[in-house]
């Protein structure tokens, strides 16, 4: 079974642009999670979809947007980017969403550089 | 307001020694704790986990511990290799209070098994 794929790998974007990021998750997955990390942050949740919908959202600015599709793949979008939103954008799948007795399986991320 | 606290940022440890990962929780609607592993600029992946219902849970060297009591879990490796080496995060979800449908991770630990 293939993992989680989140693409492009790596971005370099400058202030001001947008950007958008995919990811698609493991087969059979229908929650999709969005965590943002950096340094000396650890992961800062960012939000979470279930059957196209929003669950749950973290404490990030509206420039941070996200969706999801039928088929569970996944998209989030930054726009107006600031330099502080360099990091590493992880992507997790899992069968119902974070829960009791339900891990997240991450993918390898997206390095996004703003300068 | 940090729900998940990691109070050492690094750790070092002689091979064939015990390490112990510590982690404290606030949120009292926490009902499931991960432990996860992160290589750099790779994505977290799954080590171990634990429910609320249970104070120990072991799988192979690792083992964590649960004090609800107190709010602190704790992740033993025994004995350490190596390839331990990696920063590890705790992370907690729950029913309820916000923290339904994510992980929330603490700032991590970077253990440094030196052979």
């Amino acid at each position: 079974k293939a993992g989680v794929t989140q693409t492009p790998r790596y971005l370099i974007k400058t202030r001001g642009q947008q950007v958008t990021l995919s990811c698609s998750p493991i087969s059979g997955h229908r929650s999709v999670s969005w965590y943002q990390q950096t340094p000396g942050q650890g992961l800062q949740f960012l939000f979470e979809y279930f059957s196209e919908t929003q669950r749950n959202k973290g404490n990030f600015p509206g420039r941070f947007s996200g969706r999801q599709f039928s088929n569970s793949r996944s998209e989030m979008n930054v726009s107006t980017l600031e330099l502080g939103d360099s990091a590493l954008y992880l992507c997790a799948s899992s069968p119902q969403g974070p829960a009791t007795n339900e891990k997240l399986f991450f993918g390898s991320g997206t390095q996004l550089s703003v300068l | 307001d940090q729900q998940v606290k990691q109070n050492s940022p690094s750790l070092s440890v002689q091979e064939g020694r015990i390490s112990i990962l510590n982690c404290d929780y606030t949120n009292s609607m926490f009902d499931y704790f991960l432990w996860y592993k992160k290589y750099p600029a790779e994505g977290p992946t799954f080590l171990i986990s634990i429910s609320s219902i249970k104070d120990k849970n072991e799988d192979g060297r690792f083992t964590v511990f649960l004090n609800k009591s107190a709010k602190h879990l704790s992740l033993h490796i025994v004995p350490s290799q190596p390839g331990d080496s990696a920063v590890y995060f705790c992370a907690a979800t729950g029913r309820g209070g916000g923290s339904n449908y994510k992980l929330t991770f603490g700032k991590g630990t970077l253990l440094t098994v030196n052979p």
